[in-house]
Order: structure tokens, then C-alpha cells, then sequence
């Protein structure tokens, strides 16, 4: 089975910086996800990872390191509304679509 | 225009009734998913339908059946419910990515079953 492992509670203050970490041990590798969830809400996406490296999108980044099974979500200057469940997914599969997702790491930020 | 739509967004009902829960999808995607969201927010695939073909059948009881009639709808059959299939429901849909790379999925609002 694939295993992805992520924090499941962090706390960061308005206009903070917070990093959560998701580490995998997947039967293989196809790219790596991250998606945004707000209570009683769908996930939406937010970044895509398949190579080692930083990928930037405005006040979110994400980074992968493939040799080490390790990807971050970095979120800058939090707002109140970044108070949400950041889920880590990764696609195992070359033939399929299918995306294993980690538990999720809830987010709560404080004014 | 919602992207990925669900009916019903809600539904209560008794242990051993069917229920049947529908998504659509007006993105113009090959592929489509069934997803159930635990107490646990763990999110798990369960179906995944690629040009009505179905492509991923993960461990799941045979009570719940996916139909897609068509590529723009994925529809979940579930009979004889139990207070475990209990959770939130989501459709999701994506494109058929060009060789080598890679789409993302765009899910619906989610159903909420609560079986009593």
C-alpha cells in the first residue's frame, strides 16, 4: 500500500510563515499534490510537484525532494482565511490516475 | 457554471435502504472518480471511470456500484447502507493528460451520508 505521513495539527499566527511537511513511501511516483480544504468544503488544488525542486504560486510554494520522499507546502504572509485542512497526495501509478492522499494537516491561524 | 456538480449535497436515511448519488461534470473531462471522505478526513479513492470504462475498482464492497452512462456523468448506487458508509462523498473529474504529464482533479461540493 502507499503510506503518506503529514502533521495533523498546526498553528500559526496572521502574517506568520508555516510549513507543512509530507513524507511518502509509495510504490512508485508520478507527482505529488497539494490541496486545500476549508471546512465543509470540497479540496481544491493548490500545487504539483513531479520534479525535485521549488515550485512557487504567489504567497504558497511547494517543494519535493524525490530521493528523499519528502515534499513541503510553504504558506507566507497567512491570512485568516488560509485556516484550513492542506492535504499531500501522490500519484503512484504511471496507467492510472489514481492519487493516495495523505490525512491531512489542519491549520488553524490566530489573529 | 458549477464545474463538477453532486445530488443530493445531503441524505439521512435507514440501515438497508439503496441509494443512489449523481455527479456531473461540465469540463469536458475523460476522467471521472468516486472518493469517500471518513469522520478521519481520510480521503479514499474508490471508482475512477475513464470514457465510461471503469479503470480503478479499489477494495470496495460490492454493495456500491458506479454506472457511468456517459463521460460527463459518474453516478454511485449503494444498497443495503450500513452506519459505516457513513461519510462524505466526492466526485472529482480530470483530463486525459498529454503523454508524460500529469492532471490535476477538480472535485464536486460532496454528499454527506448519514445512515441511522
Amino acid at each position: 500500500g502507499q503510506n503518506i505521513d503529514q502533521p495533523t495539527e498546526m498553528t500559526a499566527t496572521e502574517g506568520a510563515i508555516v510549513q507543512i511537511n509530507c513524507t511518502y513511501q509509495t510504490s512508485g511516483f508520478n507527482g505529488l499534490f497539494w490541496y486545500q480544504q476549508h471546512a465543509g468544503e470540497a479540496p481544491t488544488f493548490l500545487s504539483y510537484n513531479v520534479l525535485d525542486g521549488l515550485e512557487e504560486k504567489g504567497r504558497f510554494s511547494s517543494f519535493l525532494s524525490r530521493s528523499k520522499g519528502y515534499s513541503y507546502l510553504l504558506l507566507k504572509e497567512l491570512q485568516m482565511k488560509d485556516s484550513a485542512s492542506y492535504l499531500c497526495a501522490v500519484r503512484a501509478g504511471s496507467n492510472d490516475y489514481k492519487l493516495s492522499f495523505g490525512a491531512g494537516t489542519t491549520v488553524t491561524v490566530r489573529a | 457554471d458549477t464545474a463538477v456538480s453532486q445530488t443530493p449535497k445531503y441524505l439521512v436515511t435507514q440501515m438497508g435502504n439503496d441509494k443512489s448519488i449523481k455527479c456531473e461534470q461540465n469540463l469536458g473531462h475523460d476522467t471521472m472518480y468516486w472518493y469517500k471522505q471518513d469522520s478521519k478526513k481520510f480521503l479514499k479513492i474508490m471508482f475512477s471511470y475513464n470514457n465510461k470504462e471503469l479503470i480503478i475498482n479499489e477494495t470496495v464492497p460490492n454493495r456500491f456500484s458506479p454506472k457511468s452512462p456517459d463521460k460527463a456523468h459518474l453516478n454511485l448506487h449503494i444498497n443495503s447502507l450500513e452506519l459505516g458508509d457513513s461519510a462524505v462523498y466526492f466526485c472529482a473529474s480530470s483530463q486525459d493528460p498529454p503523454s508524460g504529464n500529469v492532471e490535476t482533479q477538480y472535485f464536486g461540493p460532496g454528499t454527506r451520508l448519514l445512515v441511522l
